[in-house]
């Protein structure tokens, strides 16, 4: 059984702090990486998809780094804000047969103003 | 452009009918897959089809099943429910094979209640 983890499982942190979670996976067959944002009352919307060991992606205050070969992926936002407030999610691909994207449980971030 | 579209948005069913959800992917998106939501679980894969062709399964029993049309429209159809199918049903559309390198465009989702 695969199993995809994130971490913390909620954080609540003031308007200004910087924060970050992190995702684990099966570091064998490791395909592809997402991360993915899901505001209440919303659809997940994709922040990241993130393939090469080594990689870092960035798009404004939120970066994210991949280790394929231990098997984890942090995301950071630099100064949170109240509209970053929202579940982050990450989905694991692995190679071979029959491949779906495995997610974890989300982290729930909460930044008070 | 067009988002993914979900209908119907809000559906309840009792025990034992059959319900079908439909999603319009957005446009040139071959891929959609769907997903089931509930608190405790997370986002459950319940399959994907490209192209017409379903290419992928998750572990839900047979009841569940889908199709996709040569213009990609999907519907997911689950026969003889059951509480436990109350859930969020969420379709995500993809340029390629969803999950992969290509992102993955979610609808709004149909909120099933099964009583």
């Amino acid at each position: 059984i695969l199993n995809v983890e994130q971490s913390p499982q909620s954080l609540h942190v003031q308007e200004g702090d910087s924060t970050n979670f992190t995702c684990s996976f099966p570091s064998s067959n490791f395909y592809a990486l997402h991360w993915y944002r899901w505001e209440t009352a919303k659809s997940p919307e994709a922040l990241f998809v993130m393939t090469l060991n080594g990689d870092e992606k960035k798009k404004g205050r939120i970066s994210a780094t991949l280790n394929t070969k231990e098997g984890y992926s942090y995301l950071y936002i630099k100064g949170s804000q109240p509209e970053d407030s929202a579940t982050y999610l990450c989905g694991y691909w692995g190679a071979g047969n029959n491949r779906k994207l495995i997610w974890g449980l989300g982290t729930s971030l909460a930044v008070n103003p | 452009k067009a988002g993914v579209t979900q209908t119907p948005r809000y559906l309840i069913k009792t025990r034992g009918q059959q319900v079908t959800l439909s999603c319009s992917p957005i446009s040139g998106h071959r891929s959609v897959s769907w997903y089931q939501q509930t608190p405790g679980q997370g986002l459950q894969f319940l399959f994907e089809y490209f192209s017409e062709t379903q290419r992928n399964k998750g572990n839900f029993p047979g009841r569940f099943s889908g199709r996709q049309f040569s213009n990609s429209r999907s519907e997911m159809n689950v026969s003889t429910l059951e509480l436990g199918d109350s859930a969020l049903y969420l379709c995500a559309s993809s340029r390629g094979i969803g999950g992969s390198s290509y992102e993955q465009y979610f609808g709004p989702g149909t909120r099933l209640t099964v009583t």
